[in-house]
């Protein structure tokens, strides 16, 4: 059982374009979430989704960010207009559920951005 | 909100020695979960232990185990007879129970550089 995947594992980006992260979660899993990881810093939740629905996106910045994960593939974070603050290892995790003891989140090895 | 506070950004052992990493949480839900992450160079995360608010025992796995108080809201990881290869950020996490009302994402502290001295 393949673990979660994420691609690219980095990506380079000019200010003003648009980045897109990709997650695929294990197989069976339905829940996705979305962390930020500022240099020398611990993860920040951003969003979370179960197939075709955002459940929580609280974590999200307002403007420029989004994120879907459709009935068919992987889930998708995308940034548009990229600035070089939005530079940061982007992590996915995906569980078989939210609640209960079986709610481990399994992560990604992440996607490193770097805008330039 | 909940939040989760690591008060040592950096420690370090000597190699077979015992480290002790702290973990303060804040919270006003009655259940939730617990964890630790190791992340390497590597920068994957990497669950180590994990442990239910509801248990009152506390969590081992193998040399890492945990202190958890909850009236303290406490949460620290003991790794003992420490491995060249533990070397890694640590970070203590928080979930709440979707019974709760959370929706179950997980909350980091800002994470402890462990090193380990040959």
């Amino acid at each position: 059982n393949a673990g979660v995947m994420q691609n690219p594992r980095h990506l380079v980006r000019r200010r003003g374009q648009e980045a897109r992260l990709r997650c695929s979660p294990m197989k069976g899993h339905s829940h996705v979430y979305w962390y930020r990881q500022l240099p020398e810093e611990g993860l920040k939740f951003m969003v979370y989704l179960q197939k075709e629905n955002i459940i929580d996106e609280s974590g999200m910045p307002k403007e420029r960010f989004s994120a879907e994960f459709p009935k068919e593939g992987p889930s998708i974070l995308r940034i548009q207009q990229v600035v070089r603050g939005d530079s940061a290892a982007y992590f996915c995790a995906s569980s078989p559920w939210a609640s209960g003891t079986n709610n481990e989140q399994f992560f990604g090895p992440g996607t490193r951005l770097t805008v330039l | 909100a909940q939040t989760v506070t690591q008060s040592q950004p950096e420690m370090s052992v000597q190699e077979a020695e015992t480290v002790t990493l702290s973990c303060t949480y804040d919270t006003s839900e009655s259940d939730y979960y617990l964890f630790w992450y190791k992340q390497p160079p590597s920068r994957q995360m990497i669950l180590v232990i994990r442990q239910e608010a509801y248990k009152q025992q506390n969590a081992t796995e193998n040399r890492f185990s945990v202190n958890f108080q909850k009236a303290a809201k406490s949460f620290s990881l003991k790794i003992s007879d420490s491995q060249l290869g533990d070397a890694a950020m640590y970070f203590c996490a928080y979930r709440g129970d979707n019974y709760g009302g959370s929706q179950g994402n997980l909350i980091f502290g800002k994470g402890t550089k462990l090193s380990v001295k040959p």
